[in-house]
């Protein structure tokens, strides 16, 4: 079985640009959750979507934004950079309406300058 | 938002057993209780998950307490590869309808000494 597939892995961007970031989840799993790590603030949750719906929202600002398709698969959108937006953003698929947990992505590297 | 406590970091020495604790006073009956753990420049992996009975697995056993208040998780023979951030979370409840935020702490920090 395929595991969650995030890319792209590493990704520079300079201050003022905007990003997309990509999630496919385990086959099966209809729930993805988007999270950003930072060494200073740990893992902050960012939102979750489920069947193309988003279920719930972290404490970002509405430059982050996020959309699921109907194969499940999700991508995240990140406006106008900030120096602060340099972090590991992981992705995590899990089929909880079933009550399991997550299975996590690698992670995509952002670095913005 | 269910929340949990542990410890910041703890050390073992290499093949001891580790014994990492979890509060989490304000758990729900219908909460799951999850460990994942992070390796360095991975994502988090899934170690084990509990409700109220004591549970094992391949790679650790998880021990919750009667009142389901706190849990400990058990790694019998700590290895170098078991040095990570060790999250214990709340939530993937049991209850199909209920969608609450998975939030993780900080985690505890397991260094293992050779």
């Amino acid at each position: 079985k395929a595991g969650v597939t995030q890319t792209p892995r590493y990704l520079i961007k300079t201050r003022g640009q905007q990003v997309t970031l990509s999630c496919s989840p385990i086959s099966g799993h209809r729930s993805v959750s988007w999270y950003q790590q930072t060494p200073g603030q740990g893992l902050q949750f960012l939102f979750e979507y489920f069947s193309e719906t988003q279920r719930n929202k972290g404490n970002f600002p509405g430059r982050f934004s996020g959309r699921q398709f109907s194969n499940s698969r999700s991508e995240m959108n990140v406006s106008t950079l900030e120096l602060g937006d340099s972090a590991l953003y992981l992705c995590a698929s899990s089929d909880r309406d079933r009550g399991n947990g997550y299975t996590f992505g690698s992670g995509t590297r952002l670095t913005v300058v | 938002d269910a929340k949990t406590t542990q410890p910041n970091s703890m050390e073992s020495n290499e093949e001891e057993p580790v014994h990492l604790p979890c509060n989490h006073s304000t758990i729900s009956g219908t909460d799951y209780i999850h460990w994942y753990r992070q390796l360095p420049s991975q994502g988090p992996e899934y170690v084990i998950h509990g409700l109220t009975s004591n549970v094992n697995n391949r790679m650790a056993s998880l021990a919750i307490a009667e009142d389901r208040k706190s849990s400990t998780l058990i790694l019998h023979r700590a290895t170098l590869r078991d040095a990570a951030v060790y999250y214990c979370i709340l939530s993937f409840t049991i209850l199909k309808t209920s969608y609450d935020k998975v939030i993780f702490g900080p985690g505890t920090s397991l260094s293992v000494i050779p």
